[in-house]
């Protein structure tokens, strides 16, 4: 398709157990974003690429949370010894220009 | 820094009815303001965006929103919504960074509930 796609699109993690989630941006695109919505609540940001570069980590809420797009393209968000309070979907985005492309999300539940 | 406050976080309305989301900001810089719209199951869509100029913006399927610097509002409109209105609309403000794009902070969202 020629949309975001994400992988997968839920995910069951016991509490202490490592993730990664995948994001394919539309082809081309040069930016991508990896956002965090809690139930209820808006999408936070975490990170952001430009091709492989990590330009922003600012809203990772802790060392537990890694992220890279080693090709510029194709990127993993990976969270290590999960938390219950990680339980969210994680939304990826890509750009070329200005206006953002969302993907479904990953949904996350940890136990 | 940038916020932004939904007051409402569910908005329920009949059809054919008009409707008003609202949307407060606050910001030390200029900004840009965006709406975003999720469908159930669906991905966050771009709906409409205020970067400069006009201060009225429109989206292609009849909602507007105006930008109101004193009353750092931007609040969305419909004059009559449809049952396929009926999702979840969340307010964005972003300030610019480089490469063009933006880092939009979310408001909590308003749940538009169209009842036939």
């Amino acid at each position: 398709g020629a949309g975001v796609s994400q992988s997968p699109r839920y995910k069951v993690a016991k509490r202490g157990q490592d993730v990664a989630l995948r994001c394919d941006p539309i082809s081309g695109h040069v930016s991508l974003f990896w956002y965090q919505q809690a139930l209820g609540q808006g999408p936070e940001f975490l990170t952001y690429f430009q091709n492989e570069a990590q330009l922003d980590k600012s809203g990772l809420p802790s060392d537990r949370f890694f992220a890279e797009r080693p090709e510029g393209s194709v990127s993993t968000l990976k969270i290590q010894r999960t938390q219950q309070e990680d339980s969210a979907v994680y939304l990826c985005a890509s750009s070329l220009g200005f206006e953002q492309f969302f993907g479904p999300g990953t949904r996350l539940t940890v136990l | 820094a940038q916020s932004v406050t939904q007051l409402d976080s569910q908005v329920p309305v009949f059809e054919e009815a008009p409707v008003e989301l609202r949307c407060n900001y606050s910001s030390s810089v200029s900004v840009y303001l965006f709406w975003y719209v999720q469908y159930p199951n669906q991905g966050l869509q771009l709906l409409l965006k205020y970067l400069s100029g006009s201060t009225l913006v429109e989206s292609i399927n009849g909602f507007e929103a105006e930008f109101n610097k004193s009353q750092t509002s931007f609040h969305l409109r419909k004059p009559s919504v449809h049952i396929s209105d009926t999702a979840e609309y969340f307010c964005a403000v972003s300030a610019p960074i480089s490469g063009g794009s933006y880092i939009p902070t979310f408001g909590r969202g308003t749940s538009l509930i169209v009842h036939p």
